[in-house]
C-alpha cells in the first residue's frame, strides 16, 4: 500500500539553528500537507502544497513540494523554543479523501 | 480557520463500560469526518471514515462492532468504544474534512483537540 516516509524521526537543535524534515511518498501525490502537533496537543494544519516544484513560506518556515510530487520538505530558519513539537507530513491515499501520515519528526529546541 | 471540538477531553472508565466521544465542526459543515487513534510517541492511525447519513468505512483491523461510529449531521460525529478494555486506552482524535472553496468535501483536515481514554 501507499507509504509516506519521514526523516529524521528526532531532531535536537540549539535555539537559533536551522531545522529540516523530509518526506517521501511511495506514490505520486495530488497534494501534500503538513501538520504540527505540540506536546500534549493535537495536530494543527500548517499548509497544503499542490503544484509540482511549489515553494511556500510562512515566516521562518519554508515548505517545498518536489518536481515529481513524491517528496516534500519543511525547513525552519533560526529555530525558537516555540517551534518544539512533532511535524507530520500527509498525503491523500489514492483518489480518496483519506490521508496517509508520515511517522513525524519530533523537534526539540534547547534554549 | 475551521474549528473542531471534541468532548470529553479526558475520560477514565472501568473495564467493560462503554464510552461515547463527540466530534463537532463548529463553524462549517463537513460531509466527512475521520477518527484516528494515536499511541504515545507514534503517528496517527486512521480508524474509520465517517460520512454523514451513511455507514462508516473502517480500516483493516478495526472492529466495527467495538468502535461504533454515527454521523448524524453535517456537524456531528460520535465514536462509541463499547465494552472498553485496558488495551483500548489511547488518544482518540477526530478530524473534519474541509474544502477551502467552502464546498462540502475534503481538501485538508482540521483536527479536534483529542480525547484521552484510560480504561482501568
Amino acid at each position: 500500500g501507499q507509504q509516506v516516509m519521514q526523516i529524521p524521526q528526532y531532531q535536537h537543535v540549539q535555539e537559533g539553528e536551522d531545522f529540516t524534515t523530509y518526506c517521501n511518498s511511495s506514490t505520486t501525490l495530488s497534494n501534500i500537507q503538513w501538520y504540527k502537533q505540540r506536546p500534549g496537543g493535537h495536530p494543527v494544519f500548517l499548509i497544503q502544497l499542490v503544484k509540482s516544484g511549489e515553494v511556500k513560506k510562512q515566516k521562518r518556515l519554508t515548505f517545498q513540494f518536489g518536481e515529481a510530487k513524491k517528496n516534500s520538505s519543511l525547513h525552519i530558519t533560526a529555530t525558537q523554543t516555540t517551534d518544539v513539537g512533532t511535524y507530520f507530513c500527509a498525503g491523500p491515499q489514492g483518489g480518496s479523501e483519506k490521508l496517509v501520515f508520515g511517522k513525524g519528526t519530533k523537534l526539540t529546541v534547547n534554549p | 480557520g475551521a474549528v473542531v471540538s471534541q468532548h470529553p477531553s479526558r475520560v477514565i472508565c472501568k473495564s467493560g463500560t462503554s464510552v461515547k466521544i463527540e466530534c463537532r465542526s463548529l463553524d462549517f459543515q463537513a460531509t466527512t469526518m475521520f477518527w484516528y487513534r494515536q499511541f504515545p510517541k507514534q503517528s496517527l492511525m486512521l480508524m474509520a471514515t465517517s460520512n454523514e447519513g451513511s455507514k462508516a468505512t473502517y480500516e483493516q483491523g478495526v472492529e466495527k462492532d467495538k468502535f461504533l461510529i454515527n454521523h448524524a449531521s453535517l456537524t456531528l460525529s460520535t465514536l462509541t468504544v463499547t465494552s472498553a478494555h485496558p488495551e483500548d486506552s489511547s488518544f482518540y482524535i477526530c478530524s473534519a474534512g474541509w474544502r477551502s472553496s467552502g464546498a462540502l468535501g475534503t481538501d485538508t483536515q482540521y483536527f479536534g483537540p483529542g480525547t484521552r481514554l484510560t480504561v482501568l
